[in-house]
């Protein structure tokens, strides 16, 4: 079956604009997390979604990240004003109920200039 | 922050020569996972050991995990040229915490 998917695979924003980062989970998976992965480094934690509830949003850096998965499917990261340092990648991953292992989406690449 | 900490950094072998890399990290989990990341897959799930295993094998895989040292090891045995890429080991916390933590990954690169 499909697996998970990302878009845009690539983001260009200017300093100071809104983006909007879309995941398309597996179909049926419960879970979703989102990450950022800054490069050289491990994926790190942004939240956490079971079915429509954010159950932990911990890792996200500033009030500036938004996320949101309304209908318990398709998941939007929002990031608002953004600087330099949010450039990076921005991986989304799905789990079903019955396991640990995540699923990962190809991510999307933002650069802010 | 990242919980875990994979040790070496980077990994050179030839092809048919086994590669080693550990993974140390902080916290008491609920499991721990090893994951491989390149450009062609992204991030793929290779593994998973559970807190109260001390071994487990998949394939050309074998992980071992003491739970004492807080460490883990992952051995990939008979490398391969496809096996080149960045692996990262990833925790999961106990206490029914749900978000996993990354390492900062060792990058291995198989040479035929």
């Amino acid at each position: 079956g499909a697996g998970v998917s990302q878009s845009p695979r690539y983001k260009v924003a200017k300093r100071g604009q809104d983006v909007a980062l879309r995941c398309d989970p597996i179909s049926g998976h419960v879970s979703l997390f989102w990450y950022q992965q800054a490069l050289g480094q491990g994926p790190e934690f942004l939240t956490y979604f079971q079915n429509e509830a954010q159950l932990d949003k911990s890792g996200l850096p500033s009030d500036r990240f938004f996320a949101e998965r309304p209908e318990g499917s398709v998941s939007t990261l929002k990031i608002q004003r953004t600087q330099q340092e949010d450039s990076a990648v921005y991986l989304c991953a799905s789990r079903h109920r019955d396991s640990r292992e995540q699923y990962f989406g190809p991510g999307t690449r933002l650069t802010v200039t | 922050s990242q919980q875990g900490e994979e040790d070496p950094q980077a990994l050179s072998i030839q092809e048919g020569e086994n590669a080693t890399m550990n993974c140390s990290y902080k916290t008491s989990i609920n499991n721990l996972q090893w994951y491989r990341q390149n450009s062609g897959r992204g991030l793929v799930h290779l593994i998973l050991i559970r807190s109260n295993e001390r071994e487990k094998h998949s394939g050309r895989l074998r992980v071992t995990l003491d739970t004492s040292k807080k460490s883990s090891s992952l051995l990939i045995t008979a490398s391969r040229a496809a096996d080149t890429a960045s692996y990262f080991c990833a925790t999961e916390l106990s206490g029914g915490y749900q978000k996993v933590t990354f390492g900062t990954g060792t990058k291995l690169q198989v040479i035929p």
